[in-house]
């Protein structure tokens, strides 16, 4: 059973529009982050929380907002969408503790026209 | 803040062949260590999770060695078959952001049958 999921899987989505990305975690931890990977940059944070009703500005937030509002639940919103945010992204959830690791869902496909 | 280097980006090896992946990292007080596995169309799967008191771990069929002295985690795939054939990510946990982490930017591995 899939402990993190995303959805849509594949999005296009016109210039201009609002994109919500959903994120769903049956794992209980209390942190989510959500990244996007492109090619040359690797993984790089957009936004991440704590718990329900927190969200914490990652390295890359600016034209991204974020939802908790629960603790299953991450929302990545994008209010006014360019084709420079076509890109892969990732959730990931994790706990406290010494390690911390992060457990990722499997991505969706966003495409910006 | 920590920053994370890996090397090579391509790797192509044949069946049976051993392969390295080397990272390098900037923090010499970070102590939580990662390499993902993320195969075509999929999110990044936990391979292994190192604590600097370890040097050497070992998963099934690969090897992660931790040099704290020159602050190199490398990951050797003792003898690689197709199905190894992914991207691999290393990760760094940040000393300062203890639910922050920095990844490398992947190598892709081949492996030719």
């Amino acid at each position: 059973e899939a402990a993190v999921t995303q959805s849509p899987r594949n999005k296009v989505a016109v210039t201009g529009g609002k994109v919500t990305l959903s994120c769903n975690q049956t794992n209980n931890h209390n942190n989510m982050y959500w990244y996007r990977q492109d090619t040359g940059h690797g993984l790089r944070l957009i936004h991440y929380s704590y718990g329900a009703g927190s969200t914490e500005k990652g390295d890359i937030p600016d034209g991204y907002k974020a939802s908790r509002p629960s603790q299953e639940n991450f929302s990545l919103i994008l209010e006014l969408a360019t084709p420079s945010q076509t890109s892969v992204y990732f959730c990931a959830s994790g706990d406290w503790g010494n390690y911390a690791e992060q457990f990722f869902g499997p991505g969706t496909r966003l495409t910006v026209l | 803040g920590e920053q994370v280097e890996q090397r090579p980006p391509h790797l192509s090896v044949r069946e049976g062949d051993s392969a390295v992946i080397i990272c390098t990292y900037t923090d010499p007080n970070s102590y939580y260590f990662f390499w993902y596995k993320q195969e075509p169309g999929a999110g990044l799967q936990l391979l292994m999770k190192v604590f600097s008191s370890t040097e050497i771990n070992e998963g099934q069929g690969f090897t992660v060695l931790l040099n704290k002295k020159d602050k190199q985690l490398s990951l050797n795939l003792t003898a690689a078959h197709p199905g190894d054939s992914a991207v691999y990510f290393c990760a760094v946990r940040e000393d300062t952001n203890a639910y922050k982490v920095i990844f490398g930017k992947g190598t892709h591995l081949h492996v030719l049958p």
